[in-house]
């Protein structure tokens, strides 16, 4: 059974760096071809996709936040992480991280979300 | 940047046929597949995966559920609707990077 949940700091200031965790079971990305994605979705708003990184170690930014986005992975604690630097009242959304399949790209299993507030 | 353009929203009554359009700014086709992909996402829930290469049905989605299209132009059929599809539809092309639609949501009346 393939699940995925998103730890993050709930609220943060402005300029600080928004770091966001993936703990995921039932699959490994250490694994040939497995992939854990970042997308993030403003209150009432639509779906951006951030990041993306592979078992190889291969990683995809979204081209319009590349420079603030670092996506990481601990193989071992089935771990993902992504980090956005100098944040801002537009970085306020819910934070999913999904499994991506492989070739193809698209998220068949997905995380419940975590929501981050950006406020001063 | 491939863009994808869905309606904003659609209203279709009970036990009848949805159709919600994506019609992308350049061609998602690769290699005899096409990269386009279709999630459900309901009010305060996760997206969830119904179609993935425009027409494969995922995992535990009912037949209900069907897509089709290449090229620019996609659809996502949903026949018949019931009260439990009210949602929101995102399609999503992976031919280049990864891009979302604006989503259309779906009312059932």
């Amino acid at each position: 059974q393939v699940t995925l949940k998103e730890s993050g700091p709930g609220i943060l200031q402005p300029s600080q760096t928004l770091s966001l965790t993936c703990t995921f079971s039932g699959f490994s990305l250490s694994t040939y071809g497995m992939g854990v994605g970042w997308i993030r979705q403003p209150s009432g708003k639509g779906l951006e996709w951030l990041a993306n990184i592979w078992w190889d170690d291969d990683k995809y930014y979204n081209p319009s936040l590349k420079n603030r986005l670092t996506i990481s992975k601990d193989t071992s604690n089935n771990q993902a992480f992504l980090k956005i630097t100098n944040v801002d009242t537009a970085d306020t959304a819910t934070y999913y991280c999904a499994r991506q399949s492989p070739l193809y790209w698209y998220f068949d299993f997905w995380g419940p979300g975590t929501m981050v507030t950006v406020s001063s | 940047d491939i863009v994808l353009t869905q309606s904003p929203a659609l209203a279709v009554s009970l036990g009848q046929r949805a159709t919600i359009s994506c019609k992308t700014n350049q061609n998602v086709d690769y290699y005899g597949n096409s990269y386009m992909h279709w999630y459900q996402q309901k009010p305060g829930q996760q997206p969830k995966l119904l179609i993935y290469l425009a027409s494969n049905l995922a995992s535990g989605i009912p037949a209900r559920f069907s897509g089709r299209g290449s090229g620019t132009d996609f659809t996502l059929t949903i026949d018949p609707v019931e009260a439990d599809d009210t949602a929101t539809y995102y399609c999503q092309q992976s031919r280049n990077l990864l891009t979302f639609g604006s989503g259309t949501k779906l009312e059932i009346k």
